[in-house]
């Protein structure tokens, strides 16, 4: 166990809805890192919260999404939701000053239908 | 060439043998690397990180870095069944300090 929460377990939508989904750091972590990971794939890096501040953005479009609260946690919103958009949807925790080991969560599986 | 590159396997090892496990990466300035395993279903596991050229060992896993080359590779001494899992290489990318995943190695012991 790695101290990192994700919910829901499981979530099935709609083509065209919304989603938000949910993650809670380990406990003295700072940063949070969103990750999706289709079937058969790596993770890939969606974005990365530090100390509420969007640090950086991987390849994906404005309709993805985030919050980190004061307490660290965080969440993941995706607008118009698409086919494609059903995967795996990781959040990695981690202290950033000190260390760039990530830790994750037991993830969100998001099935668009 | 891509980011992250590792041969997608599977990989059988017979029970007891030496799995090979293998990662190259493009950023010649990378600083920090990670193995973890994943299970059918669940979320990746850190198996152990290595930042310096040369082996590092934990039990049963030894990572051998070597910059040079732009290579990263994990063995798995005795393996067991229960390692039988898929093997993910992840690079911080030093251009964004940005982790970025291999697709992983699908690796299979067989008893």
């Amino acid at each position: 166990e790695t101290g990192v929460t994700q919910s829901p377990t499981h979530l099935i939508k709609t083509r065209g809805q919304q989603v938000t989904l949910r993650c809670s750091s380990q406990s003295g972590h700072n940063t949070v890192s969103w990750y999706q990971q289709a079937l058969g794939q790596g993770p890939q890096f969606i974005f990365q919260y530090y100390r509420e501040e969007e640090n950086g953005r991987g390849n994906f479009p404005p309709r993805f999404s985030g919050l980190q609260f004061p307490n660290y946690s965080s969440e993941l919103n995706v607008n118009a939701l698409e086919l494609d958009d059903s995967a795996l949807y990781l959040c990695a925790s981690s202290l950033l000053v000190e260390t760039d080991t990530q830790y994750f969560g037991p993830g969100t599986r998001l099935t668009v239908l | 060439q891509k980011e992250v590159e590792q041969n997608s396997g599977p990989l059988s090892v017979p029970e007891g043998a030496i799995a090979s496990l293998n990662c190259t990466y493009s950023d010649r300035v990378s600083q920090s690397f990670f193995w973890y395993r994943q299970y059918s279903g669940k979320s990746p596991e850190l198996i152990m990180s290595i930042y310096s050229n040369g082996d590092k060992e934990d039990g049963r896993f030894t990572a051998q870095l070597n910059k040079a080359s732009q290579y990263v590779s994990l063995l798995i001494r005795d393996s067991q069944p229960s390692d039988s899992a898929t093997y993910l290489c992840a690079v911080n990318m030093a251009r964004d300090d940005k982790i970025i995943f291999g697709k992983g190695t699908r690796l299979h012991i067989l008893p």
